[in-house]
């Protein structure tokens, strides 16, 4: 059964660096996510990604954030000088489109750590 | 604003023992309602998705239904492999364009043998 997939499962990063985090979606799928889930709080929507560009984002996904799909499979989140607060699990979603089956599939997330 | 209440926050049930989880939420207009799984340090996994008031769906021991200001998940004879945390989401019509999901904080359910 396909699934979307995440790496890496866990990144360690100093206050102020950049991090990278890579997902690859379900192949067949158009519309890309990225949530977050701080220890203990609910899942957050950050952004979504349709047609190589951004379609919506939250108040949290400020100039620090960005997204790309680089290749025909991968969807990355940049995040350029790590606050403490964005340690997080970042869960990246994939759905086939919205008119249709609007399910999201999760992948299995990235822990990111910031210190 | 859109808003996702899920009660209770956490939930006992003995193997057996049925129960059922609430979701209660305000949209502008429903686009869909979503239950997910989630095991602790993992993703978000697809359960149901509902339309519409009156749509019911089932998988195995767990039955979603939903009415035009909450849905329910109902568990019959839950397992202890049934012990997770049930998320409620929805999609509101008029908010996100494509689709983001606004999560609820989620039942923690436990059954014991």
């Amino acid at each position: 059964e396909p699934e979307v997939t995440q790496t890496p499962s866990h990144q360690v990063t100093q206050m102020g660096q950049e991090v990278i985090l890579r997902c690859v979606p379900i192949s067949n799928h158009l519309y890309f996510y990225w949530y977050r889930q701080i220890l203990g709080q609910k899942v957050e929507f950050l952004v979504s990604f349709y047609n190589n560009e951004i379609s919506e984002k939250s108040e949290i996904f400020d100039d620090q954030f960005s997204v790309e799909r680089p290749d025909g499979s991968n969807f990355t989140l940049k995040i350029r000088s790590t606050k403490l607060e964005d340690s997080a699990m970042y869960f990246c979603a994939s759905s086939v489109g919205t008119s249709g089956s609007r399910e999201q599939y999760f992948g299995p997330g990235t822990r990111l750590t910031v210190t | 604003e859109d808003q996702v209440t899920q009660s209770p926050e956490a939930l006992r049930l003995q193997e057996g023992e049925s129960s059922s989880l609430n979701c209660s939420y305000t949209v502008s207009g429903l686009r869909g309602l979503f239950w997910y799984r989630q095991d602790p340090g993992k993703g978000p996994e697809f359960l149901f998705t509902l339309y519409s008031a009156g749509e019911e769906k089932e998988k195995e021991r767990l039955k979603a239904t939903l009415t035009k200001k909450e849905s329910f998940l109902h568990i019959t004879a839950p397992k202890p492999e049934d012990s997770a945390t049930y998320l409620c989401a929805v999609q509101d019509r008029y908010g996100g364009s494509q689709g983001n999901l606004i999560f609820g904080k989620g039942t923690k359910l436990s059954v014991k043998p």
